[in-house]
């Protein structure tokens, strides 16, 4: 079965600093897809990127962008120039025929 | 608007009790999935269906119940059976073809146990 992981519960930065959230996963599939949502305070679900397996370049959209390692099965955030908006609860998911989440990361940032 | 709509927002149950978590979407996707968020737990998936009139069990089945008869609903019912049913419920919807694509969520339903 499909594992999630994400070791940090919680991670501070200082606003317009860098930070990334690790996440790192399990799994015996060659093509899946994997992704990270934020949830704000609100609660609701928002795409932050994604990341197709098979293709060698990582994914980037604006100041995120992840580093995808998949022979180490690793996927983390790097998140530049923080705001406070960013603020926020992270998950790291993983799609075959579901989707699988892990326990999420609580990002703080400090003006 | 397309989206995914879940009703309602607050939702009280008495112990002993049934209760239906509404989750309607108009974006025609095929899949529909019901999560539970717990601090500290991540998104943990109850059920899904691919499909029409299917569905699977996720990981945490055991007290819940849900129907997919039409495409865009798949309610979600609370049953007495489920010990602790006081917690954040999300439901998802994803077009069933394309893997690449993600996953869109309403905004969850806060149900209280009281």
């Amino acid at each position: 079965a499909q594992t999630v992981t994400q070791s940090q519960p919680e991670m501070s930065v200082q606003e317009a600093e860098t930070v990334t959230l690790s996440c790192t996963y399990d799994t015996s599939e060659s093509d899946y897809y994997l992704f990270w949502y934020k949830q704000p305070p609100s609660r609701q679900m928002i795409l932050v990127i994604r990341q197709e397996a098979y293709k060698q370049q990582n994914a980037t959209e604006n100041r995120f962008s992840v580093n995808f390692q998949k022979a180490a099965k690793s996927f983390s955030l790097k998140i530049s120039d923080s705001q406070l908006g960013d603020a926020a609860m992270y998950f790291c998911a993983y799609r075959s025929d579901k989707y699988i989440f892990g326990t999420g990361t609580r990002l703080k940032v400090l003006a | 608007d397309g989206g995914i709509t879940q009703s309602p927002k607050y939702l009280f149950r008495k112990e002993g009790q049934n209760v239906t978590l509404s989750c309607e979407q108009n974006l025609n996707h095929d899949a529909m999935y019901w999560y539970r968020q717990d601090p500290g737990q991540g998104l943990r998936l109850i059920y899904y269906s691919q499909i029409v009139n299917d569905f699977q069990k996720g990981d945490i089945a055991e007290g819940y119940s849900v129907s997919r008869e039409k495409k865009e609903s798949f309610p979600l019912t609370v049953t007495s059976a489920q010990k602790n049913p006081t917690a954040f419920y999300l439901c998802a919807s994803s077009p069933r073809v394309s893997f690449g694509t993600e996953a869109f969520f309403g905004q969850g339903t806060r149900l209280t146990v009281v």
